[in-house]
């Protein structure tokens, strides 16, 4: 079974500009998560979706971070313009249900270096 | 505010060591504890707790949940150097919302 990909593995960029980050979850996996990581923290939920809803973004920085699941099955979420701060580790992870206490299967992640 | 917390952050032993790692928390509609291994990037999943005091074992590690406590404990024996990692606990609670706490790095000598 292939697990959840994500690119690009790492990214570059000045600060000010914009950056998009694609993942592909486990195939029948119904939710899909984003998360932000910053070293030396554990990570921190953006947002969740189920299918192609939202169902928690309540941590995303609305006014720079987006995000979307058009078709319920990949996603992307894009920085736009990108801080300093927002350099980290972005990781998406999905589970296969709906209900709670489902375990839930990580990507590599993709780090940002934001200079 | 919903929050995990996670002791020592960080823990350094020689090979052969047993080690405790331990994780309270604080969430309203508990559903369950999930402990991840972090070597590089991305945690990988060890256990998954919902009921008290059932051990749930895998070769040298094990962990337990004390539901009363509000904390649980991934315990390592005979430890070796693959075991060197930062290890995350995370709960889930409400409409499957994870909460993970700061993580514990955990350093292994030869």
């Amino acid at each position: 079974e292939a697990g959840v990909a994500q690119s690009p593995r790492y990214k570059i960029i000045e600060k000010r500009q914009s950056v998009a980050f694609w993942c592909n979850p486990i195939s029948g996996h119904a939710t899909l998560y984003w998360y932000q990581q910053i070293l030396g923290q554990g990570p921190k939920l953006l947002i969740q979706f189920q299918n192609n809803g939202v169902v928690d973004d309540s941590q995303l920085p609305k006014d720079r971070f987006s995000a979307e699941r058009l078709k319920g099955v990949d996603s992307t979420l894009k920085i736009q313009p990108a801080k300093l701060e927002d350099s980290a580790v972005y990781l998406c992870a999905s589970s296969f249900g709906t209900g709670g206490g489902e375990t839930q299967y990580f990507g590599p992640g993709t780090r940002l270096l934001v200079l | 505010e919903d929050k995990v917390v996670q002791s020592p952050l960080s823990l350094v032993v020689h090979e052969g060591d047993t080690v405790t790692l331990n994780c309270s928390y604080e969430v309203t509609n508990f559903r369950s504890l999930l402990w991840y291994k972090q070597e590089k990037k991305a945690p990988t999943f060890l256990f998954m707790l919902t009921s008290s005091g059932i051990e749930k074992k895998s070769g040298r590690l094990s962990s337990i949940l004390d539901k009363k406590e509000l904390f649980s404990i991934l315990n390592i024996t005979a430890t070796q150097t693959g075991d060197s990692a930062i290890y995350l606990c995370a709960v889930v609670w409400g409409a499957q919302k994870l909460v993970f706490g700061q993580g514990t790095r955990l350093t292994i000598n030869p």
